[in-house]
């Protein structure tokens, strides 16, 4: 079972905009993840937050809990070329011990 | 260097033909993990270690195994390899499980079953 899973499933702005991109998930978690994968890479750790936090910064990331309507965003600012990616998120469930990845969205930023 | 090194990170094979993908860290974590990532899918975990001589099933074991004999390598064994097991694979490893422990993982490993 797939626990989170991303929309919008591709994403194409111009350089400088903003990008969001949103994860759901079905049941409660303990920690949500962002993770980044560059094409046919593998995945780099983004940020994390935790179930008892709302929102959390890092650089040009931003990210966002409701663990009442089960979902978190990413939000990068001032986007760049190099932002180009696929992003996921990854929950885990109660015993820590599995993780659950959403099919990502694919961030397309045109120079 | 911290890293996770997959070997090999490319494999072309025919259905039946016994494969095995290495899987080491040099980090000294107590959790490491196999998934597979196809199109539309994300990635799916097939297998994960809390430890060494403990592994347990992920979401997608069938047609798996692995083995855990020591902390830093985490092997992942297609005994009877078919078409379906086609896909990229990726290992990864964190300090002990969840708990908010960032994943860390290898370049990945690009299966072909013919």
């Amino acid at each position: 079972s797939q626990q989170g899973e991303e929309d919008p499933q591709a994403l194409s702005i111009q350089e400088g905009e903003n990008a969001t991109m949103n994860c759901s998930y079905k049941t409660s978690i303990n920690n949500l993840q962002w993770y980044r994968q560059n094409s046919g890479r593998g995945l780099v750790h983004l940020i994390l937050i935790r179930s008892n936090e709302r929102e959390k910064h890092s650089g040009r990331l931003r990210v966002t809990l409701d663990t009442s309507k089960k979902s978190s965003s990413l939000l990068i600012t001032a986007s760049r070329a190099a932002d180009t990616a696929s992003y996921f998120c990854a929950t885990d469930d109660d015993n820590f011990n599995k993780f659950y990845f959403g099919s990502g969205t694919k961030l397309n930023v045109k120079p | 260097e911290a890293q996770v090194t997959q070997n090999p990170r490319y494999l072309i094979t025919v259905t039946g033909k016994k494969l095995t993908v290495t899987c080491s860290q040099n980090m000294n974590h107590e959790y490491m993990s196999w998934y597979r990532q196809d199109p539309g899918l994300g990635l799916r975990q097939i297998y994960y270690s809390m430890n060494v001589e403990v592994t347990d099933k992920g979401d997608v074991p069938e047609g798996y195994k692995v083995s855990r004999k020591e902390k830093r390598n985490f092997p992942l064994i297609l005994e009877s390899p078919s078409p379906n097991q086609t896909s990229l694979y990726f290992c990864a490893s964190s300090l002990s499980g969840g708990r908010g422990n960032i994943q860390y993982f290898g370049a990945g490993t690009r299966l072909s079953v013919l």
